[in-house]
């Protein structure tokens, strides 16, 4: 069963603009966590946000967590050419494995 | 220094075949996983492995088993190969509920 949803499902921005991608979920989790997959590869992690915690950063990468609306935001500041990748929000419930949304493609232009 | 690594990248394979996939992490990870993802790039969970026991097991065809000899390896075996098997299937570890290593992916093509 599908549990997280990205918003929007494709972004194209210019090199140096900020990119934000939503996810909403259903159900109560444990955490959420946002990876990256470029064009034929694996996915890569990016960031792990807690269901205690409402915001973490990691370099260029913001992410927050709002429980009670059961969604989360990532934003990418200043965004280059290199990071035009697919971006999957997934959900980890105890006793479950992650599940993923569909995915945000974002197209960064230089 | 691979972390998690799978074998083959590709696999071409006619229908009816039986073939299998091989992964293995070199984290110290407990959990282990394998995902399959569509043509829409869609992922799913198949299986996940606590300590060498099968602990998640989604509706998958049973024609899919998954075997773990040891906690840093999980294989799949697919028998009797349809054309809708086709797609990149992920292996993934973790340190129980923490955050989950990817693999480079399969590339299985049914023909």
């Amino acid at each position: 069963s599908q549990q997280g949803e990205e918003d929007p499902q494709a972004l194209s921005i210019q090199e140096g603009e900020n990119a934000t991608m939503n996810c909403s979920y259903k159900t109560s989790i444990n955490n959420l966590q946002w990876y990256r997959q470029n064009s034929g590869r694996g996915l890569v992690h990016l960031i792990l946000i807690r269901s205690n915690e409402r915001e973490k950063h990691s370099g260029r990468l913001r992410v927050t967590l709002d429980t009670s609306k059961k969604s989360s935001s990532l934003l990418i500041t200043a965004s280059r050419a290199a990071d035009t990748a697919s971006y999957f929000c997934a959900t980890f419930q105890a006793g479950t494995a992650l599940i993923f949304g569909k995915g945000t493609t974002l197209s960064v232009s230089s | 220094d691979t972390a998690v690594s799978q074998t083959p990248k590709y696999l071409v394979t006619q229908m009816g075949n039986d073939k299998s996939i091989k992964c293995e992490q070199n984290l110290g990870h407990d959990t282990m996983y394998w995902y399959k993802q569509d043509s829409k790039k869609f992922l799913k969970i198949m299986f996940s492995y606590n300590n060498k026991e099968l602990i998640i097991n989604e509706t998958v065809p049973n024609r899919f088993s998954p075997k773990s000899p040891d906690k840093a390896h999980l294989n799949l075996h697919i028998n009797s190969l349809e054309l809708g098997d086709s797609a990149v299937y992920f292996c993934a570890s973790s340190m129980g509920l923490d955050t989950q290593y990817f693999g480079p992916g399969t590339r299985l093509t049914v023909l």
